[in-house]
Order: structure tokens, then sequence, then C-alpha cells
């Protein structure tokens, strides 16, 4: 079985400010994909970025930066100088491979970032 | 690219009533599709998945159905909604079967008074 936690519920930060936000996952599978998605009050979910098992290399895209460790089993993602536009909810998610595989969403953590 | 479509976008029913919400894809053939609903504005939960046409997978047991008439249309309807039944309805489709990522529609917003 599957299994994401997002231990953190809600964060709130004041603009300019870093913040991490914390992905624990559970697998069985020895090959499987790690994502995070963006909510935002409209409601859809905006894909973030895809990692798979085999690339723990860290990921950076502009403010937003990505830390993948197998040996923790996280997949923690920071946003830099946090702008109230990147309030939102995030969501991290796991899928093992093959067709019928299923993402499997952790709670999502609510992000405020206070002008 | 593909194109998620879910209407209507807000609907108000009173309990018992039928439902119908409607999602299609654009831009791509034979995607896998899913319904999953947000309720109390946190936690997605997957209700029903389709690989395809008149395919259905539920997760769990409950008031709801889904059907895929076509390859690029997933309906998810009910007969008596029940209050329990409010919440933001996802429908998201996967393309790439090797990587996973699921792309989501603009939601369906279920009010059942």
């Amino acid at each position: 079985a599957q299994k994401v936690t997002q231990a953190q519920t809600e964060i709130s930060v004041v603009e300019k400010e870093d913040v991490t936000l914390d992905c624990v996952y559970e697998t069985r599978d020895t090959t499987y994909y790690l994502f995070w998605y963006k909510q935002p009050p409209s409601g859809e979910l905006v894909f973030l970025i895809r990692r798979n098992s085999f690339d723990e290399q860290n990921e950076i895209s502009g403010r937003y930066s990505w830390n993948f460790q197998k040996s923790t089993s996280s997949f923690n993602f920071t946003i830099t100088a946090s702008q109230v536009v990147d309030s939102a909810v995030y969501f991290c998610a796991l899928t093992n491979t093959g067709a019928n595989s299923k993402l499997t969403f952790g709670k999502g953590i609510t992000l405020s970032v206070r002008p | 690219s593909q194109t998620i479509h879910q209407w209507p976008a807000t609907l108000v029913q009173p309990v018992g009533s039928p439902l119908s919400l409607e999602c299609t894809v654009e831009g791509t053939s034979n995607p896998n599709l899913y319904w999953y609903r947000q309720a109390a504005g946190r936690g997605l939960q997957l209700l029903f998945y389709s690989v395809g046409i008149g395919q259905i997978s539920s997760e769990v047991p409950q008031n709801l159905s889904a059907s895929r008439p076509q390859d690029r249309q997933f309906i998810l309807s009910s007969k008596k909604l029940l209050l329990s039944d409010s919440g933001f309805y996802l429908c998201a489709c996967r393309v790439l079967m090797n990587t996973g990522e699921l792309f989501f529609g603009e939601g369906s917003r279920l009010t059942v008074l």
C-alpha cells in the first residue's frame, strides 16, 4: 500500500520569507514517481513537478526547489522569497508504474503568504 | 497538449435529486480518466477511474456512479443526492503511462441542500 504524509496542515509566512513544505511517503515499489501540485483559490490543481525514484538529484525552478531523499523517504518543497501569489494548498503525491496505477495524495498544506 | 473540461462549474441541488457531472478531454487519445472528490476544502479522495470505454473501477462504496460512453468523455452520476455528496469534484486524465502525472480539469462545485 502507498501512503503520503504531509504533517504540516497550515503554514503562514510573511512575504520574502523562505518556506519548506514537507512530504514523507511510503511504498513497497522500487519504481515510483513523486509529484507536487498547487491548488490556488480557484480550485484547479496545477502540476508543478515529477520526480522518479531513480533520480535523486535536487531540482530548482526559479524560486522553487525540491529535495528528494530516498534514505528518509522524503520529497520536500522549498519556496524561496515567498510571494503573496504563492498562497495556495500544496499537495504531494505518489504513484507506482503500470496502466492501472493510481495517484495517492497527501492531505495538503495550506500556505498563506502575508504582505 | 491535453485540455480537460468540466461542467457545470457550480451546482446547487436539493437532497434526493439526480446528478450528472460531465468531463471531456481534448488533445489526446485513450487516456486513463479519474474522478476525485475534495470535501471540506482539503484532501483528495479517488472515487472512480477508467482505463477505457465502458471500463469503470470504483474506489469507495457510495451513492455515486460513473460511466465512460466515449474515449474522451467521463460522467459522474447519482440517482438521489445526499447531503454528504457536497464537495468539489475534479476530473483528471493521465496521458503518459510511464511517468504518471495527472492533469486536472477546473472542477465542479456541488452543494446539496
